[in-house]
């Protein structure tokens, strides 16, 4: 099946740095979402980017879907930007369920 | 994208016991899943809840440990069955948007069941 690897696997930064994720997948996708991982556990999507760019305040992320790869952009990160970072994807080949990546941890420091 | 609510938000049970989690969804959506999360790990999968039908079932999850009901298009329930320490997880709802609903696109999730099974 798809392998969906995400680097780096953790992430230490000083609050307004910038930082870039990267999520790379195996084989032809359909979908694809960026999701953040709150410490109290909840999944919030940031990103529906199945192709292209889109821009949310100091996020943005970028889909390139024929080389394999999408990448996460935060930029002037604050505390509240801690917690795990996924992405999610729905391979071409016959199924419509999201296979997750392997995560990001990210700390932002005071 | 539509709300999921989920019930309850945490619990600690016994061994050998099961938990039924409730997930309700603000409106209709056409697909509902369910998720499993051990400790520092991704989201796996574990079903497909099918309205009025048996749920779909990934591998290594079967039907009499993990029961599924789906009796309409904005309820589900999972239950976790005869529980033992490594069903400790958080569980976790989701439902799928359509592109034609009018709203975000793709999974949108529910806060999350925290279980310790001691």
């Amino acid at each position: 099946g798809i392998q969906v690897e995400q680097s780096p696997p953790d992430l230490i930064l000083q609050e307004g740095a910038n930082s870039t994720l990267r999520c790379n997948f195996s084989d032809s996708v359909n979908n694809l979402q960026w999701f953040h991982q709150n410490p109290w556990g909840q999944l919030i999507n940031l990103f529906y980017i199945p192709s292209g760019t889109k821009q949310n305040g100091r996020l943005s992320a970028t889909t390139v879907a024929t080389e394999r790869y999408s990448l996460l952009y935060i930029s002037s990160s604050q505390t509240t930007d801690s917690g795990v970072y996924f992405c999610a994807v729905v391979p071409t080949s016959g199924t419509y369920k999201y296979i997750f990546g392997t995560g990001t941890r990210l700390k932002v420091l005071a | 994208s539509a709300v999921i609510s989920q019930k309850p938000s945490r619990d600690i049970c016994q061994r050998g016991t099961s938990l039924t989690i409730q997930c309700q969804v603000d409106s209709q959506v056409t697909m509902m899943f369910w998720y499993r999360q051990q400790p520092g790990q991704s989201l796996t999968l574990i079903a497909t809840a099918n309205q009025g039908s048996e749920a779909t079932y990934e591998s290594g999850f079967v039907i009499d440990k993990f029961p599924i009901s789906r009796p309409n298009l904005t309820f589900s329930t999972l239950t976790v069955s005869n529980m033992s320490p490594e069903d400790s997880s958080i569980y976790l709802c989701s439902g799928k948007e359509t592109l034609t609903s009018g709203r975000t696109p793709g999974q949108f999730f529910g806060p999350g069941t925290r279980l310790t099974v001691l």
